[in-house]
């Protein structure tokens, strides 16, 4: 089945600064890559998400790149905010679908 | 548009005692998943249901848990004997039937603990 892998775990940056976190994926037939931002004690919140006919998608300070060739996909988040920490997941989906185990992201005022 | 419900919201069991727990997948959504998260940790996937039907059980325990999705009413998530390593929080999340059928929105947990 699939597995996805995600780094890092735990990410701090200050405030204003960019955060990149990256994801691998094993199945090749995986279509579909969302991400989910998770604040504490809250549900998973689908942030933005791409399909496999995508390279790169963009939605105001979020954006998500894709390399199918080398399974791997990224969130890039610019200028951050201290709003914006929370723990992230990536996943990949065929039929359902197969989360990373979450990145920590803190933003330092 | 009423989003994915779940409930209950907290859940309190003593070992060996059963635990069920709901979930209302929002309007026109017909394929129900269900995921748990243990403390600090990510999302591991349990189940997959269309009404009255199991698409994929690989991610559930062997023994004491079940999950249904009746044609009518919620789709329900069933521990029997509950031990302390169950507690932890059970999310499902929704898809539509058509359109983007993997887009997933979840609903707002519930967290078991068992004493």
């Amino acid at each position: 089945g699939e597995n996805v892998e995600q780094h890092p775990s735990t990410l701090s940056v200050q405030e204003g600064d960019s955060a990149v976190i990256k994801c691998t994926y094993s199945d090749s037939a995986s279509n579909y890559f969302p991400w989910y931002k998770q604040e504490l004690g809250k549900r998973p919140q689908l942030i933005i998400d791409i399909r496999s006919n995508v390279g790169e998608k963009k939605d105001q300070r979020i954006a998500v790149t894709l390399n199918k060739t080398a399974k791997h996909f990224s969130l890039h988040i610019t200028e951050t905010q201290p709003e914006d920490s929370a723990v992230y997941f990536c996943a990949a989906s065929i039929y359902d679908m197969r989360f990373g185990a979450g990145t920590r992201l803190t933003v330092k005022p | 548009n009423a989003g994915v419900m779940q409930n209950p919201r907290h859940l309190v069991r003593r070992r060996g005692q059963e635990a069920r727990l709901r979930c209302s997948p929002m309007k026109g959504h017909s394929h129900v998943y269900w995921y748990r998260q243990l403390p600090e940790e990510g999302l591991k996937f349990m189940v997959y249901l269309q009404k009255e039907n199991i698409i994929d059980e690989s991610g559930m325990p062997k023994e004491r848990f079940s999950a249904e999705f009746p044609k009518e009413g919620p789709s329900i998530l069933r521990i029997q004997q509950v031990v302390r390593g169950d507690s932890a929080a059970y999310f499902c999340a929704s898809s539509p039937e058509s359109g983007a059928r993997d887009t997933q929105y979840f609903g707002p947990g519930t967290r078991l603990t068992v004493l």
